[in-house]
């Protein structure tokens, strides 16, 4: 009963550095999404997949990539660091898009870039 | 562009009182809105949702009021206890056009409960 499951749980970066954020989820759920936390700023949307093989954008997607790797795993990349992407990135899943039985989310990855 | 507008920011109750948080949003095509919990380190948990065909939505403690005409929505809670110190937020999404299947969250409160 792992629900969604976020890799590495801190990272620090200096600027320009890439790296991927894995998220795995293990509930059959076809929908997954990333999101960003920032203080006074709650959780916007970066990028989001409804299903396996379709990804897109949302509210903050610059600067950001992401790959459904298959129906468990959805990636977030970061080509080219910048301090303004210092923040807690949250993956989350869900049944359907559009069928609310709730989002599960992670339990974050804390991302500094210096 | 904040679609949903959540108050206060921050919010200290005692023990036994009740706590409530506010929000308000833009986008009419909006059709369910669920709060969030969440804890340090973690992530956010679903709490409570309504959607708009009723105006209350009451679960134990918490309780979801909803005002369709003044596009507003709160959380109560009622009997606050320590451990619900915790930061909430409130969401929104529709059932079409852009918002279709995803969430929009408002700033958060940060809830703290004195023993």
């Amino acid at each position: 009963n792992a629900g969604v499951t976020q890799t590495p749980k801190f990272q620090v970066l200096k600027t320009g550095q890439s790296m991927t954020l894995q998220c795995a989820q293990d509930m059959n759920h076809n929908s997954m999404y990333w999101y960003r936390q920032d203080p006074g700023m709650g959780l916007r949307l970066i990028y989001y997949s409804a299903s396996e093989g379709t990804t897109d954008k949302g509210e903050v997607p610059n600067g950001y990539n992401v790959s459904r790797l298959n129906k468990r795993e959805f990636s977030l990349r970061l080509e080219s660091a910048a301090p303004s992407q210092t923040s807690v990135y949250f993956c989350a899943s869900s049944e359907v898009l559009g069928l609310f039985y709730g989002y599960t989310f992670g339990s974050g990855t804390r991302l500094t870039v210096v | 562009q904040q679609q949903v507008k959540q108050s206060p920011q921050s919010l200290i109750v005692q023990k036994g009182g009740i706590s409530i948080i506010n929000c308000a949003y833009e986008n009419t095509a909006f059709d369910y809105f669920p709060w969030y919990q969440q804890f340090p380190g973690k992530g956010p948990a679903l709490l409570i949702a309504i959607r708009p065909d009723v105006s209350e939505k009451k679960e134990g403690r918490f309780t979801i009021s909803f005002n369709k005409s003044a596009k507003q929505f709160s959380l109560h809670i009622m009997d606050s206890q320590p451990g619900d110190s915790a930061t909430y937020f409130c969401a929104a999404s529709g059932s079409g056009g852009t918002s279709y299947g995803k969430l929009t969250f408002g700033q958060g409160t940060i809830l703290t409960v004195h023993p």
